[in-house]
């Protein structure tokens, strides 16, 4: 069956204090996997799209890395502006997406 | 350019009444998705648009939820009869192409509420 997890639920940091968000995900042919960012009381926003294991991509403080089993969401330096909730989808071999239930980043001045 | 619209944003209703909620795609683009996002969940997917095709109601819970698409843009999701568990919000989404690995741009979602 088809499954992400993402872990952990929850994660308090300092600011200035770097960490990574973890995505482990079984599913048949991956054809992508994505990172979404979501703030109280709006709708996901995109951050990345990883295809590929080995595959890496930046913006900002956020870098986010692929492999077989797992994709991380490393955040550098963090301010507390990028306190939200992060979520990962993968896209299997049909359309349709599957999320994770999302790690909550709180940065804490 | 204008993103994902929709509304209401906060919808309030008693057990047992119908509601209507709506989405407006980004201008262009071709495919529509509805998602439902319960405290503590991951996104639960119930119904895809492309274009003028069928569309996928896998997702849909049970016969109560129904959606439309017109002129393939602005889509309605109907939540007939509905239950306290029903109560979520709910996310549309669109993207350029056929889904999948096209970038899904989301609404604001509408926080239903049955009392």
């Amino acid at each position: 069956e088809d499954q992400v997890t993402q872990s952990p639920e929850a994660l308090r940091l300092q600011e200035g204090e770097s960490s990574s968000l973890n995505c482990s995900y079984t599913v048949s042919g991956l054809r992508g996997l994505f990172w979404y960012r979501q703030d109280p009381g709006k709708g996901p926003e995109f951050l990345f799209t990883l295809y590929s294991a080995g595959e890496e991509k930046e913006k900002e403080r956020l870098k986010a890395t692929l492999t077989k089993k797992e994709s991380f969401l490393h955040i550098t330096a963090p301010k507390p502006e990028d306190s939200a909730t992060y979520l990962c989808a993968v896209h299997p071999s049909n359309y349709q997406l599957i999320w994770g239930a999302g790690t909550k980043l709180i940065i804490k001045p | 350019g204008a993103g994902v619209s929709q509304s209401p944003s906060n919808k309030v209703t008693e057990k047992g009444k119908d509601v209507e909620l709506r989405c407006d795609p980004i201008s262009g683009h071709t495919a529509l998705y509805w998602y439902r996002q319960s405290l503590g969940q991951g996104l639960e997917f119930l119904i895809y648009f492309q274009g003028n095709s069928a569309p996928d109601k896998s997702g849909l819970p049970s016969d109560r939820f129904s959606a439309e698409r017109t002129g393939g843009s602005v889509s309605t999701l109907t939540i007939q009869r509905t239950q306290q568990e029903d109560s979520a919000v709910y996310l549309c989404a669109s993207s350029l192409y056929r889904g999948g690995t096209d970038t899904q741009y989301f609404g604001p979602g509408t926080r239903l509420t049955v009392l």
